[in-house]
């Protein structure tokens, strides 16, 4: 069975700064990560997978994230942070035979300008 | 030129109606899904179909039906509604399953209400 942990309910950083959102998982098999995007009363917008290869994902608006296996984690990070950051990121696993997503209970990350 | 638009984006009905919500996508995509976004921002899977055919149904009441018409469509229909369904109701579809990995794009949303 996979599941997806994010430890963290909020994250606050300054503007500037760099950010970092967590998350591990637990998955049989190769994992298949996922990385969303929910601005306020929008839908989810995809921000990186990872399926193999690079343990270094780029993706959308200079968000990238790292893959670690020892570690099962797959956090998200971004160099350097904006306001227009600020929304709700989701992690999830997923793959498997039909393709189903495992979302984390999501993380909401605060930019202060 | 929406890629995954759902109707209504709104919904607020008395319990025990009957709604439905539909969803189209125009990605070219064979597989579609319903999710659930409840109060607290979690997000479960609902359904899926592929070419028109169920896939994923993942313990949900008898009350919701998903009907595929073809495979750009995928409608949710919900009986005797209750206070409990009350959320946000999110469609997506991906090129197939096939591949395991395929990218999942989501519409807008549809918030029910149920009063």
């Amino acid at each position: 069975a996979q599941s997806v942990a994010q430890p963290e309910d909020q994250v606050n950083v300054a503007e500037g700064n760099p950010l970092t959102v967590k998350c591990t998982y637990s998955v049989s098999g190769n994992p298949y990560l996922f990385w969303y995007v929910q601005y306020p009363n929008r839908g989810l917008q995809f921000l990186l997978k990872y399926i193999t290869g690079d343990n270094l994902v780029k993706g959308s608006y200079g968000f990238e994230a790292e893959f670690n296996k020892s570690q099962t984690s797959f956090h998200l990070k971004k160099p350097s942070a904006l306001v227009s950051d600020s929304a709700l990121y989701f992690c999830a696993p997923g793959g498997g035979a039909t393709n189903k997503l495992i979302f984390g209970t999501g993380t909401l990350l605060a930019v202060q300008p | 030129d929406t890629a995954v638009s759902q109707t209504p984006k709104y919904l607020v009905t008395q319990m025990g109606n009957d709604k439905s919500i539909k969803c189209e996508q125009n990605l070219g995509h064979d597989t579609m899904y319903w999710y659930k976004q409840d109060s607290k921002k979690f997000l479960k899977i609902m359904f899926s179909y592929n070419n028109k055919e169920l896939i994923i149904n993942e313990t949900v009441p008898n009350r919701f039906s998903p009907k595929s018409p073809d495979k750009a469509h995928l409608n949710l229909h919900i009986n005797s509604l209750e206070l409990g369904d009350s959320a946000v109701y999110f469609c997506a579809s991906s090129q197939g399953t096939s591949g395991r990995s395929d990218t999942q794009y989501f519409g807008p949303g549809t918030r029910l209400t149920v009063l």
